[in-house]
């Protein structure tokens, strides 16, 4: 079946330091590939997006490339911030016309950037 | 700006009660979904709808029902709660523009069965 691996944390960084989380999926397919952030006391929001191979989907500063060869999707940030201190999940969907029923999460990694 | 509204963020019910989980989304969505979240385990699908009346099972439906009268509101029951339901559950919704895979959740509700 379809899984998303990636590190669960919680991963503590100061202030301006470079971030990278990594996830690495197992698919039968070709899917799309997301990256969703929970602030706290908040529910999930889309921070970012892949449809296809070498894609690279960014937004607030952070980016991920949709990496068919290693099957990977990691998301990076140059200069984290305390705001940045959230838990994020990386999740596929399989079909790319696809409801979100077929989407799978992984476990969720919680970052920590300390001042 | 709200989109998608639970209305308990916190609630504390004993065994054996049945509980009742309201969500509203005002984006006229067409589909809506419930997940709890667990630590250590993600996210995990309950149920989903995609339209009024209609209803799904995903990944974990045992022991929950849902309930979707309105295209609006879609309510997540617990028929007998047990403390193995003590969990997050997150309600969200997908369509209109941002397409039928990207989903905006409510900001969850915090379930504790005694």
């Amino acid at each position: 079946g379809n899984s998303v691996t990636q590190m669960e944390g919680p991963v503590t960084l100061s202030e301006e330091a470079f971030l990278t989380i990594n996830c690495t999926y197992t698919a039968t397919g070709y899917p799309s590939l997301f990256w969703y952030v929970q602030y706290p006391g908040e529910g999930l929001q889309l921070l970012l997006k892949a449809t296809k191979a070498d894609d690279k989907g960014s937004n607030k500063g952070f980016e991920a490339t949709y990496r068919k060869e290693t099957t990977s999707f990691h998301l990076e940030k140059g200069s984290v911030q305390v705001s940045d201190s959230a838990v994020y999940f990386c999740a596929l969907n399989l079909y790319s016309g696809g409801g979100a029923d077929g989407l799978t999460f992984g476990k969720g990694t919680h970052l920590i950037i300390q001042p | 700006d709200v989109k998608v509204t639970q209305s308990s963020r916190y609630l504390v019910k004993r065994t054996g009660e049945k509980v009742f989980l309201e969500c509203v989304q005002d984006m006229d969505h067409e589909n809506m979904f419930w997940y709890r979240q667990d630590p250590g385990l993600g996210l995990r699908l309950i149920y989903f709808s995609y339209d009024v009346k209609m209803k799904e099972k995903g990944d974990i439906p045992e022991g929950y029902s849902v309930s979707r009268e309105k295209k609006e509101r879609f309510s997540l029951i617990l028929e007998s709660a047990s403390t193995n339901q003590t969990s997050m559950y997150l309600c969200a919704s997908t369509g209109g523009a941002a397409g039928a895979n990207v989903l905006t959740f409510g900001a969850g509700s915090r379930l504790t069965v005694l």
